[in-house]
């Protein structure tokens, strides 16, 4: 059965400083693999898409990295800031059906 | 550019109204779907479009229709609501089906739904 899970499912850390939030799928075949950043009563923005031959990708201090052989994700966070506080989904692509298989999401607060 | 526009925002039915959510998209994107998002679960795929005129059910279709007569709008409506369709819904675009390497998802900002 093709699933993403994500962990953990909710995280607290302190302006400034460094997280990273976790992607585990058994999707296959694979296509892409992507993160989104969902802030609370607004919908899902793109963070950002790799494909099956990149293992690192950056969107400013968001650097998301794919193993495609463990089938793991990861989204690292760098010197957070306060507007990072959202939900963090992390969606799999399903090459032969087109269909995108959502995570549940880890939910990233962070405190001055 | 406003991008992927819903409406209404919030709305509160009573069991067995029916209603329709409105989408419409800006970007000239030939996909289109909506979702249902729950707590504690992953976003569902409830129907998409490839196109105009071409609708096809996803993950969790029952109580819900839609059509596509311009590539511009896709409503979803609900056809006798229930409790059990209490969710925020969110209607997404893309330029390609939504999995091809550069096919990014854009989201609208949801509809809140309440049935009693």
């Amino acid at each position: 059965k093709n699933q993403v899970e994500q962990s953990p499912q909710s995280l607290i850390i302190l302006e400034g400083k460094n997280c990273t939030l976790q992607c585990n799928y058994t999707v296959s075949p694979f296509s892409n693999l992507r993160w989104y950043k969902q802030d609370t009563g607004r919908g899902p923005v793109s963070l950002t898409i790799m494909t099956f031959s990149e293992n690192t990708k950056s969107n400013g201090r968001y650097t998301a990295t794919l193993d495609a052989d463990t089938k793991q994700s990861s989204l690292h966070i760098t010197a957070s800031q306060l507007s990072d506080s959202a939900s963090y989904i992390c969606v799999v692509s399903a090459g032969n059906t087109d269909k995108l298989i959502f995570g549940t999401g880890t939910r990233l607060q962070v405190f001055p | 550019n406003a991008g992927v526009t819903q409406t209404p925002k919030f709305q509160v039915l009573k069991t067995g109204q029916s209603m329709t959510l409105q989408c419409a998209q800006d970007m000239n994107h030939e996909y289109m779907s909506w979702y249902r998002q729950d707590p504690g679960m992953g976003l569902r795929l409830i129907h998409y479009s490839v196109g105009a005129g071409i609708t096809d059910q996803g993950e969790v279709p029952n109580g819900y229709n839609v059509s596509r007569s311009t590539t511009e709008d896709f409503p979803l409506r609900l056809l006798s609501a229930a409790p059990s369709q209490t969710s925020v819904y969110f209607c997404a675009s893309s330029r390609t089906s939504g999995d091809g390497d550069t096919g990014e998802l854009f989201f609208g900002e949801g509809s809140r739904l309440t049935v009693l």
